[in-house]
């Protein structure tokens, strides 16, 4: 199974400022199959980026993904009011099971 | 444009089997390489993958919950479900259902449904 840890737990930011947030895996992801999803309070969680650096459909181009092996990035040029919200990568790529990081909260300061 | 919605009971007690369905509507669930995928979420906690079946009907399980897990399809209704069994306070979260085409993420999920575990 691949653990993925991410950091920090929190980010504490202020509208216009660059958000930075990590995502490590114990182990190579293969293809570099690895998902940002953003999620707000009370709603699903919302595909972001995949295969490490592509975005979805219809995500702004402030959210930008990179990384691959085992570090990965996600990268909020500019924070809009309502990208305040957690942030969960996930691994795709290996065997199952597919796995979740913990989660990174990015809080208004 | 594809939606998905969990139904099932909002309290089971402890011991019991949890049971739920997903309705799919805007696509079929025997159609295409989809993966049709369980996931909960504890209160204030991260995101478990519970686990997947395959639209041809092969299923794949997450190994921690694997001995109390069993995914089916009913491609009449289109929908698919989740039991899980022996349930105990820790499998109180919100259930989602969730939709992976390919080898792709989850790009369609359900509003997900909270599965309250108690006496």
């Amino acid at each position: 199974e691949i653990v993925l840890t991410q950091s920090p737990a929190t980010l504490s930011l202020s509208p216009g400022e660059r958000a930075t947030l990590s995502c490590g895996a114990s182990q190579s992801v293969s293809s570099s199959y690895l998902a940002w999803y953003q999620q707000k309070p009370g709603l699903a969680p919302r595909l972001l980026i995949y295969d490490a650096s592509s975005r979805a459909t219809g995500i702004p181009d402030r959210f930008s993904g990179s990384g691959s092996g085992t570090d990965f990035t996600l990268t909020i040029s500019r924070l809009e009011p309502e990208d305040f919200a957690v942030y969960y990568c996930q691994q795709y790529g290996s065997s199952p099971p597919l796995t979740f990081g913990g989660g990174t909260k990015v809080e208004i300061k | 444009q594809v939606q998905l919605q969990e139904s099932g009971p909002g309290l089971v007690k402890p011991s019991e089997t949890l049971s739920l369905t997903c309705t799919v509507s805007g696509g079929s669930v025997s159609s295409g390489s989809y993966y049709w995928s369980w996931i909960r979420q504890p209160p204030g906690k991260g995101l478990e993958w519970i686990g997947y079946i395959y639209y041809s009907g092969s299923t794949n399980y997450n190994p921690s919950l694997k001995s109390r897990v069993t995914i089916s399809v009913d491609t009449s209704k289109n929908q698919f479900s989740l039991k899980l069994s022996s349930v105990t306070a820790a499998d109180t979260a919100v259930y989602y259902c969730a939709r992976a085409p390919g080898d792709l993420p989850f790009d369609y999920w359900g509003q997900g449904t909270l599965v309250t575990v108690s006496s």
